[in-house]
């Protein structure tokens, strides 16, 4: 079945360490790829977004993200992490050949320790 | 300023009782969308429009209705609404479907 999958439903990271979120997708086609931040008692924000070209996207807030084709991935980073980064963070696709669509992974909930 | 907003933000009710959420935006944008967020679920699509007087299911759709007579109006009605639909419900739009969404504050049903 088509999904996507964010593998870690809670990460805790010291600030100023470094940062990896997952997402994988299962789609046939390359989809379009973005990942979006939401923080307690918020609407969601997008952080960056994947369509074509370049693997490695640069978004706001210092995250970037990197698509791997191979792998069916789109795992987003930060070199250092900020207290005020502490949220719940998407995966989201758009499936190609359907636009009209958005699927989400689970979520992810960043926890920055002091 | 560019937004999204939805009305009401809280409301709880109860079974039975019909009621509406209304979504509006001011970005003149084509595509807009319902979602509902449940713990461990992450968001899942409701409805979305493409245009006006143009809906289509999205992946939860059972217990909804949508209409989109206006562009920049996408209310979302429960006829009757039932304790499985307690959530957190989004709307978002974007200049085409496909782009990246922008997200309305979400309202927070509860029906009893």
């Amino acid at each position: 079945a088509q999904s996507v999958t964010q593998p870690d439903i809670h990460i805790t990271v010291s600030e100023g360490a470094s940062l990896e979120l997952r997402c994988n997708y299962s789609y046939g086609a390359t989809p379009y790829l973005f990942w979006y931040v939401q923080s307690p008692g918020q609407g969601l924000q997008l952080l960056l977004k994947y369509f074509s070209g370049d693997t490695l996207v640069q978004g706001i807030k210092g995250f970037e993200a990197e698509f791997k084709r191979s792998q069916s991935s789109f795992n987003l980073r930060k070199p250092s992490v900020h207290w005020s980064d502490a949220a719940e963070y998407f995966c989201a696709v758009v499936p190609s050949g359907n636009t009209g669509k958005l699927i989400f992974g689970q979520g992810t909930t960043l926890q920055v320790k002091p | 300023e560019a937004q999204v907003t939805q009305n009401p933000r809280y409301l709880i009710t109860v079974t039975g009782k019909k009621l509406t959420v209304t979504c509006s935006q001011n970005m003149n944008h084509e595509y807009m969308s319902w979602y509902r967020q449940d713990p461990g679920l992450g968001l899942r699509q409701i409805y979305y429009s493409m245009n006006v007087e143009v809906t289509d299911k999205g992946d939860v759709p059972e217990g909804y209705k949508v209409s989109r007579k206006e562009k920049r109006n996408f209310p979302l009605i429960l006829e009757s609404p039932s304790p499985n639909q307690t959530s957190l419900y989004f709307c978002a739009s974007s200049p085409q479907e496909g782009q990246p969404q922008h997200f309305g504050d979400g309202t927070r049903l509860s029906i009893l």
